[in-house]
């Protein structure tokens, strides 16, 4: 049972270039989304989705794209990299309808530098 | 809207020490759910506990506590006889109905606990 499969576990970009961080989980959440945590300012989250087609902003989308064509997947698109945006990025997922208190499973997280 | 307040920024003790960890919460919902997680220096997200809103009873698994009160709207972490292994950042979450019917979960900012030996 994987769970949450994120990667890269790494990545280093030079500003401007852009890139796709990977997510995907096997246990057919319908809820997935992206944070980020910064030092001090815990868990920031970027986007979610709540089903395949649906995605909605979270409270710091600026400069990110989603997607979500399949309910396992849930990619995360750096646009065009700033130095703002090094940091660690965390991949969720959970159940919702009917089982709403189930905790949400989280990616080992990718360590994001732009130079 | 809801919320999650997690006022301890960081807190240093020595080993052996016991340490409560704060967690104040907001919703209007009746019917909410209430999380803990641990992030050890590797950097993952653990989880610890959820708490239901109508089951206000107190849990303790061997050195962890949990004190959940409804009355002040906190869901509190007390470690006892803390440990070097213990030193890592801890997450409240809450998720309840109120967040656009969806349940998303909200996490409060994290408390870095050290423990020294």
């Amino acid at each position: 049972n994987a769970g949450v499969t994120q990667t890269p576990k790494f990545q280093v970009l030079k500003t401007g270039q852009s890139m796709t961080l990977q997510c995907a989980q096997d246990m057919n959440h319908e809820y997935m989304s992206w944070y980020r945590q910064d030092p001090g300012m815990g868990l920031r989250l970027i986007h979610y989705s709540v089903g395949a087609g649906i995605t909605d902003q979270g409270e710091v989308p600026n400069g990110y794209n989603v997607s979500r064509s399949t309910t396992e997947d849930f990619p995360l698109r750096l646009l065009s990299a700033a130095p703002s945006q090094t940091s660690v990025y965390f991949c969720a997922s959970s159940p919702l309808t009917g089982a709403p208190n189930t905790e949400a499973f989280f990616g080992q997280g990718t360590r994001l530098t732009v130079v | 809207a809801q919320k999650v307040t997690q006022a301890q920024t960081e807190i240093s003790v020595v080993e052996k020490e016991d340490v409560t960890l704060d967690c104040v919460y907001e919703t209007r919902d009746t019917t909410y759910y209430l999380f803990w997680y641990k992030q050890p220096p590797s950097g993952e997200l653990v989880f610890l506990i959820r708490r239901n809103s109508f089951d206000e009873q107190n849990e303790i698994s061997g050195r962890y506590s949990w004190n959940f009160q409804k009355s002040t709207s906190s869901f509190n972490f007390t470690i006892t006889a803390s440990q070097v292994v213990d030193s890592a950042v801890y997450f409240c979450a809450l998720r309840s109905f109120e967040s656009g019917g969806s349940y998303i979960p909200t996490f409060g900012r994290g408390t870095s606990l050290i423990v020294h030996p």
